[in-house]
């Protein structure tokens, strides 16, 4: 597709129920990104995937939280048991993998608002 | 590990005021530095980017210069529009790992007035 897609645009959820989101990435972009932002707050890195590995995963903020990525291209994040302070937007964004020093330009899709009530 | 550190706003100015809104880092290695911008309703896009120490990214009459000595890239415009009216995001890349995690500062929401 022309860009980064994610959805749902929007979740509404109750507290204990699991949800899905997805990502879309730019197609031929290896890397992929999920980032949470929360209101107020700044964007927190959650998980990196390099094709279907995930080498950096340090962000998730607990066991509640996984994502998967299959055939180097669609990535869904599972938030299990959700609890209020999960509500956030949730951003996906992909690029190109780093080239050396040159660094790469991460392309952001609009991002999944979830609402847990 | 590596960090960003921002300027913590809101950030108000007049229009045609000059903007300036500090960025430091840390970092091992030599990483790349962007700015991003989040317009009201909008998705994160790039603003500008410097790739090694010294260099210069501009775009829309942004533009901000890759200080080592200092671990800086302060973002600054001559003449802010009200259309500038967003918040941004400093962020480096994250050569650690393989690839290129970006690291994002907490962001500073600017608002131009008339």
């Amino acid at each position: 597709g022309a860009g980064v897609s994610q959805s749902p645009s929007n979740k509404v959820t109750e507290k204990g129920k699991d949800v899905e989101l997805r990502c879309d990435p730019i197609s031929g972009h290896t890397a992929l990104y999920w980032y949470r932002q929360s209101l107020g707050q700044g964007l927190e890195f959650l998980i990196y995937f390099q094709g279907n590995s995930a080498p950096d995963k340090s962000g998730l903020p607990s066991d509640r939280f996984s994502a998967e990525r299959t055939g180097g291209s669609v990535s869904t994040l599972t938030i299990q048991r959700t609890q209020q302070e999960d509500s956030a937007v949730y951003l996906c964004a992909s690029s190109l993998p780093g080239q050396g020093v040159g660094g790469t330009e991460a392309f952001f899709g609009q991002g999944t608002r979830l609402t847990v009530v | 590990g590596n960090s960003v550190t921002q300027m913590e706003g809101p950030v108000t100015l007049s229009e045609e005021a000059f903007l300036t809104i500090n960025c430091t880092y840390t970092a091992t290695g030599y990483p790349s530095l962007f700015w991003y911008v989040q317009y009201p309703g909008e998705g994160l896009q790039l603003l500008l980017k410097a790739t090694k120490a010294d260099d210069k990214g501009s775009n829309k009459g942004f533009e901000a210069t890759y200080r080592k000595e200092t671990t800086s890239f302060h973002l600054e415009k001559g003449s802010v529009q009200v259309s500038d009216s967003a918040v941004y995001f400093c962020a480096l890349s994250d050569l650690d790992n393989q690839g290129g995690k970006l690291i994002f500062g907490q962001g500073t929401e600017l608002s131009v007035k008339p």
